[in-house]
């Protein structure tokens, strides 16, 4: 099983650029989560899923988009990327809130 | 949304047992209290969760008094490889109360 896995690794943006971050597990987890680590803090929620066709905003939503059409995917947009959006995005997935399970993450700079 | 606290920083050497506390005094009584470890470079994993009492397992133990304000993680016999940061998080099922603090940045030293 290859777990959660997170396309792309890397990506640098202009501001103003779109792009869509791609989150997928292979655990049949229901719930999914999308997460941004700025340098030397915590992770911050931004968006979750509970189930196919459900989202979700959490503690900073503004700025993003996000999808669950399937229930193995978990798509993350900018619609407009501006520099305070750089940072590292980790996906998650988990069939119990408390014991999620992390992608390698995305490293998003915005130019 | 009840707040947790720790050390920012930690040292230790090889082969010694680490304690790291964290404090949560306006835990609910639905929280239950998780522990992740992260590398550098690396998402975070789940290393152990509890209510109460104590919890073991094959990485390490979680320490809860009767009160549940605070709560220890016991890492025994630590190595190299032990050195990341380490969060202590609350959460009851409510999904946006799964809240990541700045965590513990442990270092091990030969």
């Amino acid at each position: 099983n290859a777990g959660v896995t997170q396309t792309p690794k890397f990506r640098v943006l202009k501001t103003g650029q779109s792009m869509t971050l791609l989150c997928a597990q292979d655990m049949n987890h229901e719930y999914m989560y999308w997460y941004r680590q700025d340098p030397g803090m915590g992770l911050r929620l931004i968006h979750y899923s509970v189930g196919e066709g459900t989202t979700a905003k959490g503690e900073v939503p503004d700025g993003y988009n996000v999808s669950r059409l399937k229930k193995q995917n978990f798509l993350l947009g900018l619609e407009s990327a501006a520099p305070s959006q750089t940072s590292v995005y980790f996906c998650a997935s988990s069939q119990t809130v408390t014991e999620q399970f992390f992608g390698p993450g995305t490293r998003l700079t915005v130019l | 949304l009840a707040k947790t606290t720790q050390p920012i920083s930690m040292d230790s050497y090889e082969g010694q047992e680490v304690n790291i506390t964290c404090s949560h005094n306006n835990i609910a009584t639905n929280d239950y209290i998780t522990w992740y470890q992260q590398f550098p470079s690396q998402g975070p994993r789940f290393i152990i969760q509890g209510y109460k009492t104590k919890v073991t397992n094959e990485v390490a133990s979680l320490f809860i008094p009767a009160d549940r304000k605070s709560s220890t993680l016991s890492l025994p016999r630590v190595s190299l490889s032990d050195t990341a940061v380490y969060y202590c998080l609350l959460g009851d099922g409510g999904y946006n109360k799964l809240i990541f603090g700045a965590g513990t940045r442990l270092a091990v030293h030969p």
